[in-house]
């Protein structure tokens, strides 16, 4: 069974910092790109962040360039997004979410970490 | 980047009506558009992708169509456990992957 836990999160003030994880399990981790999505409360979902599965191609929104850094471990089944110089806008629930191969639609998602950014 | 429209938003239907959903893409993105479902407090779980594919799974009362521009997701008969968020997202395009903005499925 295909499943994605995300951890990490909490109340952290404006410009502070977090380091969310995303541990993955019940398929080959190092085969299958993955992304971070995001949720503010009461509003839809925002793409974050992509990485392909060696970690050559990376993507980020415009949102979070120069401030969020996503990597993997594949040798520990884990994904990483590193976020900097946060801002109260950033506040949401986390998701990682799978690539679904050679598709990129989002085919497993994780239960979501909340990050709240406030002072 | 892409935009994608939901509509409409909002809506109030009852248990066994069919139900359309509709998405629509600033600009052509083929049959790359996929939907999800969300329930309150839960993570979107995927429905449809390439369009009209139903994901393994679900149940068969769900269905999609369109290509190009224009997409619907459509439930044929309302179950109690179908009144959700749903989302459109296209995958023609990226960075960035684009969302629509939901639309809210409420029991009447």
């Amino acid at each position: 069974e295909v499943q994605l836990v995300e951890s990490g999160g909490g109340l952290v003030q404006p410009g502070g910092s977090l380091r969310l994880s995303c541990a993955a399990s019940g398929f080959t981790f190092s085969s299958y790109s993955m992304n971070w999505v995001r949720q503010a409360p009461g509003k839809g979902l925002e793409w974050v962040s992509y990485i392909s599965s060696s970690s050559s191609t990376i993507y980020y929104a415009d949102s979070v360039k120069g401030r969020f850094t996503i990597s993997r471990d594949n040798a520990k089944n884990s994904l990483y997004l590193q976020m900097n110089s946060l801002r109260a806008e950033d506040t949401a629930v986390y998701y990682c979410a799978r690539v679904s191969g050679d598709m990129h639609y989002f085919d497993y998602w994780g239960q979501g970490t909340l990050v709240t950014v406030s002072s | 980047a892409i935009r994608m429209t939901q509509s409409p938003s909002s809506f109030s239907a009852s248990t066994g009506d069919r139900v359309t959903i509709t998405c629509r893409a600033s600009q052509g993105i083929s049959s790359y558009l996929a939907w999800y479902q969300q329930k309150p407090g839960k993570a979107p779980k995927l429905l449809i992708y390439a369009a009209s594919t139903l994901q393994s799974g679900v149940p068969s009362r769900f269905s999609g169509s369109g290509s190009g521009t224009d997409f619907t997701l459509t439930i044929s008969c309302l179950q109690s456990e179908d009144f959700a968020t749903y989302y459109c997202q296209q995958y023609y395009s990226y960075p960035p992957y684009t969302f629509g903005q939901g639309t809210k499925l409420e029991i009447k």
